[in-house]
């Protein structure tokens, strides 16, 4: 059965710095894995997908990981912003698409 | 609109009744998702579809739930007898497809929160 395990559970930094988030998951055999983010009260928004085949993938100021052979993936934050505030959440694909979600990291950047 | 729709946003009922959850798709998206979202359990799958069929309703916890979607496109997800810790937030998700396309971001609702009284 796979399992997605994020640390840590919360993070708190002052505006600027880079910062990492983990995830690492079970089974290597998942189609794709995705960041998201969550705020409160709101739905998820995809922030970044990497292809099972791919290595990392960016946008902006993110950076995502993936080395499936090991089971992680990692989320490059880099000079984090207050608006960056939010729970991250990790999820692997299985090849229906169904989703598997870690816990969560939530963040928070202080001005 | 141009995203994933649910109803209602909030919905507060007694424990024994039943509830109905609606989840309107992005047009076109022949897959469809329902996941909870509860405090201490983390966002957990419930059911998929593929167009109006549900090939993995592996993570129904009871036979309490059940979900149907008509016309490849509206789903609704049914609670009945609600309990107490049927409490959480119900997030509808959908994709343009799978297998091959399981490539594709899934889309999501804004949930639906529900607290049994």
């Amino acid at each position: 059965k796979q399992e997605v395990t994020q640390i840590p559970a919360a993070l708190s930094v002052p505006e600027g710095e880079n910062l990492v988030l983990n995830c690492s998951f079970t089974d290597s055999a998942i189609y794709n894995l995705q960041w998201f983010r969550q705020d409160p009260g709101k739905g998820l928004t995809s922030l970044l997908l990497i292809q099972s085949s791919q290595r990392e993938q960016t946008s902006g100021r993110l950076n995502a990981s993936l080395d499936k052979s090991s089971g992680r993936s990692t989320l490059y934050i880099a000079a984090s912003q207050p608006g960056d505030s939010a729970t991250y959440l990790c999820a692997v694909s299985s090849n229906t698409g169904k989703l598997i979600f870690g816990q969560g990291t939530t963040l928070q950047v202080k001005p | 609109g141009a995203g994933v729709s649910q109803s209602p946003s909030n919905k507060v009922t007694e424990k024994g009744k039943d509830v109905e959850l609606r989840c309107d798709p992005i047009s076109g998206h022949t897959a469809l998702y329902w996941y909870r979202q509860s405090l201490g359990q983390g966002l957990e799958f419930l059911i998929y579809f593929q167009g109006n069929s549900a090939p993995d309703k592996s993570g129904l916890p009871s036979d309490r739930f059940s979900a149907e979607r008509t016309g490849g496109s509206v789903s609704t997800l049914t609670i009945q007898r609600t309990q107490q810790e049927d409490s959480a937030v119900y997030l509808c998700a959908s994709s343009p497809g799978t297998g091959a396309q399981a490539k594709n971001i899934q889309y999501f609702g804004a949930g639906t929160r529900l607290s049994v009284l």
